[in-house]
């Protein structure tokens, strides 16, 4: 089955740049998406189609994409941005099935 | 505003079934599908499947193939997952989120059930 693959973890200090990054084999034709996850709260919209951020999230968010690679960006983070960090995408060879990448801890301090 | 709102924690014992709701409100219903993505304690998101409001078209995860299914009722704006055959691996909060597809982005997220499923 198609699998996305994350690092476990991400330390960073406060207004310092911090990059995640997500490898699929399908991230040539397929978005990548991103969701942000504070303990104890629901998955939260931050990047979708690659590179486009939704509104109400902050500058800081930014998205790439090149080959089998994305990454999620956070340029000047802050304390409020440690949380899981997970991609999603699909695989266009098992009828668009959706799949998670095992997600990213992002520590600020 | 757009909003998902789920139903309570659910306790199942091993081999039954459970039947989590999520009712949509401040958009079209139809124009949208409902996802289902669920979380283990300390775990990460396990995509489960969508379901098509407009024509309850669904796509659904491998390895819940025969234990899953996804309904919806259009008359009250409510997603249901009902999942059978219960073990303890299925312990986890349960959330839906809507999509027009599984392509496109998840957003808003209902703010999740927990199932406990244990003798």
């Amino acid at each position: 089955s198609y699998e996305l693959t994350q690092p476990p973890s991400v330390s960073v200090s406060p207004g310092q740049t911090a990059r995640i990054t997500c490898s699929g084999d399908a991230l040539p034709k397929e978005y990548a998406f991103w969701y942000q996850q504070k303990a104890g709260q629901a998955p939260v919209l931050v990047v979708y189609e690659d590179r486009k951020r939704p509104p109400g999230i902050p500058e800081r968010f930014s998205g790439s994409s090149s080959g089998t690679m994305a990454t999620l960006t956070i340029s000047g983070a802050q304390v409020d941005d440690e949380a899981d960090y997970y991609c999603y995408s699909t695989d266009s060879s098992d009828n668009y099935r959706g799949v998670f990448g095992p997600g990213t801890k992002v520590t600020v301090l | 505003q757009v909003q998902l709102v789920q139903s309570g924690a659910e306790v199942r014992k091993p081999g039954s079934s459970v039947k989590v709701s999520c009712k949509a409100s401040g958009y079209t219903f139809i124009h949208y599908g409902i996802n289902w993505v669920r979380q283990a304690p300390g775990q990460g998101l396990e995509w489960m499947g969508w379901i098509s409001a407009y024509d309850s078209n669904t796509k659904y995860a491998e390895n819940l193939q025969g234990r899953v299914s996804m309904t919806t009722d259009t008359s009250t704006n409510t997603a249901y997952l009902d999942l059978r055959s219960l073990r303890s691996d299925d312990t986890a909060v349960y959330y839906c989120a809507r999509s027009t597809t599984p392509l496109n982005w998840f957003d808003p997220w209902g703010q999740g059930t927990l199932v406990t499923v244990s003798s």
